[in-house]
């Protein structure tokens, strides 16, 4: 099984600010199924880029992903007030899906 | 419109089994994988489950096998997760989500089914 390991666990931001998340796999995962979510308190995950880099429907442009083999980032260009929140990365990879344990942007 | 809608919550003792179902409608069911996807309070996301309406085949995690069983029911477009054994560490909101064609991203969640395990 794959583990994804998400860094920072936390991050402290301001509205305006870049916001960079890590997410570190324990082997090589295949760019086509790694995906980034976004979840608010009480709400369900929603799906933001799949495929590495792909914007999912009506996600703004202020975020972005990349990366490839272990190393995966989620950038946030400019933090808007409304993208406080946790997010996660997502992998299929050796017969198995895996979840990062998230990283929590928050208002510093 | 897309809906899945899920069973209610549950309570139930140390050792025991539960059942949760998961009801689809507005798309074609047999087109979308269905995973399971289950989230203790406050912690983050931990996957259990996919299966293929289509043909019944799943998949679980490593950790779950053994003590969850996936199944579908294409006459009333709904999906189960039975989930064995349970204990404390069991208590979540367990939830389905539909998985996007040709990719692994989950584009249509559940409302999730708490489950509480407490003797």
């Amino acid at each position: 099984e794959i583990v994804l390991t998400q860094s920072p666990g936390t991050l402290s931001l301001s509205p305006g600010e870049r916001a960079t998340l890590s997410c570190r796999a324990s082997q090589t995962v295949n760019s086509h199924n790694l995906v980034w979510y976004q979840q608010k308190p009480g709400q369900t995950p929603r799906v933001l880029i799949h495929a590495t880099s792909s914007r999912a429907t009506g996600i703004p442009d202020r975020f972005s992903g990349s990366g490839s083999g272990t190393d995966f980032t989620l950038t946030i260009s400019r933090l808007e007030p409304e993208d406080f929140a946790v997010y996660y990365c997502h992998q299929f990879g050796g017969s198995s899906h895996t979840f990062g344990q998230g990283t929590k942007v928050e208002t510093k | 419109q897309v809906q899945l809608v899920q069973s209610g919550a549950e309570v139930k003792k140390p050792g025991t089994s539960v059942k949760a179902s998961c009801k689809a409608s507005g798309y074609t069911f047999t087109t979308y994988n269905i995973h399971w996807v289950r989230q203790a309070p406050g912690q983050g996301l931990e996957w259990v489950g996919i299966i293929s309406p289509v043909n019944g085949v799943t998949l679980y995690a490593p950790k779950f096998q053994g003590r969850v069983t996936v199944t579908s029911d294409t006459s009333t477009n709904s999906v189960y997760m039975e989930l064995g054994s349970l204990t404390s560490d069991d208590t979540a909101f367990y939830y389905c989500a539909r998985e996007f064609p040709g990719s692994i991203y989950l584009d249509s969640w559940g409302q999730g089914t708490l489950v509480a395990v407490s003797s």
